[in-house]
């Protein structure tokens, strides 16, 4: 497949560890973020969101921390498989404003 | 089966030619959204449209125009004015509300021959 990032910041994990990617944000006005899985040659999938009133949101293998105080965001994924490899975006939206994407990060599973 | 389609998946563009860029959604979005990424950088926003007949400049609208006719569809015309084309598009849609997620489509490939 063709790559979707060629100069992205890469995290390698062992395959079963815990991954945690993170996420700077700068609009201070932004009250909804959003992660999105990006596999090769393919369109964004959404994985999990928050809402800025949460500091915390659980799903199925993934959460979503929000620091509202630093403007941080990061994704942990429990019991990381080589199926998560791939390209993960935070994004962030103020009010019904279109998305700002970060520049991603590269994630790779070594099995 | 609902969704957003895109088409074609892959395009190529002669030199001076304008190309558009198909995208259709049947969620029953009212806004629809199209973003450029070349590799190493993230998704740019060229145009988005919040409502029918309605649509406003992103970030790298310059070479790029759009139509927004019926609610459905949010096609995107690449013209010979954009001089670095060859990128991946990938179209988008969502409801008008606040804090709601944006619906990626499979994107389509540009590349200029």
């Amino acid at each position: 497949g063709e790559s979707v990032g060629l100069h992205l910041p890469t995290l390698s994990v062992q395959e079963g560890d815990n991954s945690i990617i993170n996420c700077a944000y700068s609009n201070s006005a932004s009250d909804y973020f959003i992660w999105y899985k990006q596999e090769s040659g393919k369109g964004p999938q959404f994985i999990i969101d928050i809402r800025s009133n949460m500091d915390k949101r659980q799903g199925q293998r993934v959460t979503v921390l929000l620091n509202k105080t630093v403007k941080h965001l990061s994704l942990q994924i429990a019991a990381t498989q080589p199926g998560d490899s791939a390209v993960y975006f935070c994004a962030e939206r103020a009010g019904n404003t279109p998305l700002v994407f970060g520049k991603g990060t590269r994630l790779s599973v070594i099995a | 089966d609902g969704g957003i389609t895109q088409s074609p998946k892959y395009l190529f563009r002669k030199e001076g030619q304008n190309v558009t860029l198909s995208c259709e959604q049947n969620l029953n979005h009212d806004a629809m959204y199209w973003y450029r990424q070349d590799p190493g950088q993230g998704l740019r926003l060229i145009y988005y449209s919040q409502i029918v007949n309605d649509f406003q400049k992103g970030d790298i609208a310059e070479g790029y125009s759009v139509s927004r006719e019926k609610k459905e569809s949010f096609p995107l015309t690449v013209t010979s004015a954009q001089k670095n084309p060859t990128a991946f598009y990938l179209c988008a849609s969502s409801t008008s509300t606040a804090q709601e997620t944006q619906y990626f489509g499979p994107g389509t490939r540009l590349l200029v021959l």
